[in-house]
């Protein structure tokens, strides 16, 4: 079947530094994308999505790429803080019938090292 | 407030007990969505509803049931028949406007012994 995946289940980065979060869909038709961030024992928050019909989008300290091409997701996050450090899941509207069901991968732990 | 709620943070039952979830929202969205989440994994979709008195099978929903009766209620039953119940359960809501955006909320955690 078709899914979302994350390259690494775990990343280290010094606070201050740059990080980035890979993702790989496998479903050429999705036209959405969107990542959560989870901090543990809540629910997951909305940090930034991006539709087919674009390569980069931009929000505070994060940008989101996509590469239609290789079908790759990713999320950057700009000058890490302590609070950065999370669970990040991307997640794609795979039916792209409009029903607002989206598909989620498995998550990436991001830890900021003081 | 505008947002989601469960209820409540922590629930414990006994083993072949029914036990119901609680979802309310008050963002004016159509659309909610009940998740079962397990250590160190992603979410996977129990049952979701789009609008009032309908609603569909997600990947796993054996062993649960959901009702809507009104727009901001979707309320979550686990049954005796869940096989594995103890888990992390998120309920999200969205608008059915095609920005796909899901509003979580902050999650009940079961557990059944």
């Amino acid at each position: 079947g078709e899914s979302v995946g994350l390259h690494l289940p775990t990343l280290s980065v010094q606070e201050g530094d740059n990080s980035i979060i890979n993702c790989a869909y496998s479903n050429s038709a999705s036209d959405y994308f969107i990542w959560y961030k989870q901090e543990s024992g809540k629910g997951p928050q909305f940090i930034i999505d991006i539709r087919s019909n674009m390569d980069k989008r931009q929000g505070q300290r994060v940008t989101v790429l996509l590469n239609k091409t290789v079908k790759h997701l990713s999320l950057q996050i700009a000058a890490t803080q302590p609070g950065d450090s999370a669970v990040y899941f991307c997640a794609e509207d795979p039916s792209n019938f409009g029903n607002e069901k989206l598909t989620f991968g498995t998550g990436t732990r991001l830890t900021i090292i003081p | 407030d505008g947002g989601i709620t469960q209820s409540p943070k922590y629930l414990f039952r006994k083993e072949g007990q029914n036990v119901t979830l609680s979802c309310e929202q008050n963002l004016n969205h159509d659309a909610m969505y009940w998740y079962r989440q397990d250590p160190g994994q992603g979410l996977r979709l129990i049952y979701y509803s789009q609008i009032v008195n309908d609603f569909q099978k997600g990947d796993i929903a054996e062993g649960y049931s959901v009702s809507r009766e009104k727009k901001e209620s979707f309320p979550l039953t686990v049954t005796s028949a869940q096989k594995n119940p103890t888990a992390f359960y998120l309920c999200a809501s969205s608008f059915r406007d095609g920005s796909y955006e899901q509003y979580f909320g902050p999650g009940t955690r079961l557990t059944v012994t």
